[in-house]
C-alpha cells in the first residue's frame, strides 16, 4: 500500500517553462489537495478536488492549474513558471465523509525556478 | 478567516524528558478538527494526533497527548519520554467541521524540535 505518491521528487525549471507535477493515491479517497510550503510558513492550499470531476481554488491558486484525471490522480500544472513558485509542493488525500478528516500527504516535490 | 498560531519557532528538550509545544487558533466555528503533524528532515508530513472539537476528552497516542482548551482556543502537544526520532518540525493545523465541502486545512508556521542526547 503506497499511500500518496508524487513525481518528480526534485525539479529545476527556467522562468517561463512549463511542467506538470503528478500525484496518485491508492486509498480510494474522494478528496485530493495540492499545497505549497515556503520557508517559515506552514502549508498553503493551492487547489483541491472534493471528488472526481470537480476542482476548486484554495488560498494561492494564481499561476497554477489542476486536473483530476480520475479518482486516483490529481495533477498540478505550472504553465509559465516564475521564481516566486520556487517551493516544496505536497499532494494530499482524504476520504470525504463525516468523521474521516485526516489528510494523508505525499513525500513532496522540491521545485526550483531560476 | 481561520488562523493558527505557533509562537515557538524552536524548542529543545533533553532525551527522555517531556516537552510541550504550543498552538492557538481562531475560528468562529463550533465544530472543527485540530491536528498535529510531524515533518522530519525527509519532508514527509506525518499525522501525530487529531482532536475533534466536540470531544471534551484530550486525545492521546502513546507518548503524545494534547491539552485541548476549547474556550481558550488552545491546543498544545505534549511529548513524553522524548526520543531522538522525535526531532522534526511540528505543525498545528485546523479544519472546519462537519459540513462536507469544508476542505481547507489551515496550518501554523511550525515549531522545530531538537532532541538533545
Amino acid at each position: 500500500n503506497a499511500g500518496v505518491t508524487q513525481t518528480p521528487k526534485f525539479q529545476v525549471l527556467k522562468t517561463g517553462q512549463s511542467m506538470t507535477l503528478q500525484c496518485a493515491q491508492d486509498m480510494n479517497h474522494n478528496s485530493m489537495y495540492w499545497y505549497r510550503q515556503d520557508p517559515g510558513m506552514g502549508l498553503r492550499l493551492i487547489y483541491y478536488s472534493a471528488s472526481e470531476g470537480t476542482t476548486d481554488k484554495g488560498e494561492v491558486p494564481n499561476g497554477y492549474n489542476v486536473s483530476r484525471l480520475n479518482k486516483r490522480e490529481f495533477s498540478l500544472r505550472l504553465e509559465s513558471a516564475a521564481p516566486s513558485q520556487t517551493s516544496v509542493y505536497f499532494c494530499a488525500s482524504r476520504e470525504r465523509r463525516t468523521g474521516a478528516d485526516t489528510q494523508y500527504f505525499g513525500p513532496g516535490t522540491r521545485l526550483t525556478v531560476l | 478567516a481561520q488562523t493558527v498560531t505557533q509562537s515557538q519557532p524552536e524548542m529543545s528538550v533533553q532525551e527522555a524528558e517531556t516537552v510541550t509545544l504550543s498552538c492557538t487558533y481562531d475560528t468562529s466555528e463550533s465544530d472543527y478538527y485540530l491536528f498535529w503533524y510531524k515533518q522530519p528532515p525527509s519532508r514527509q508530513m506525518i499525522l501525530v494526533i487529531r482532536q475533534e472539537a466536540y470531544k471534551q476528552q484530550n486525545a492521546t497516542e502513546n507518548r503524545f497527548s494534547v491539552n485541548f482548551q476549547k474556550a481558550a482556543k488552545s491546543f498544545s502537544l505534549k511529548i513524553s519520554d522524548s526520543q531522538l526520532g522525535d526531532a522534526a518540525m511540528y505543525f498545528c493545523a485546523n479544519r472546519m467541521g462537519l459540513v462536507l465541502g469544508n476542505e481547507k486545512l489551515t496550518f501554523g508556521t511550525g515549531t522545530r524540535l531538537t532532541i538533545i542526547p
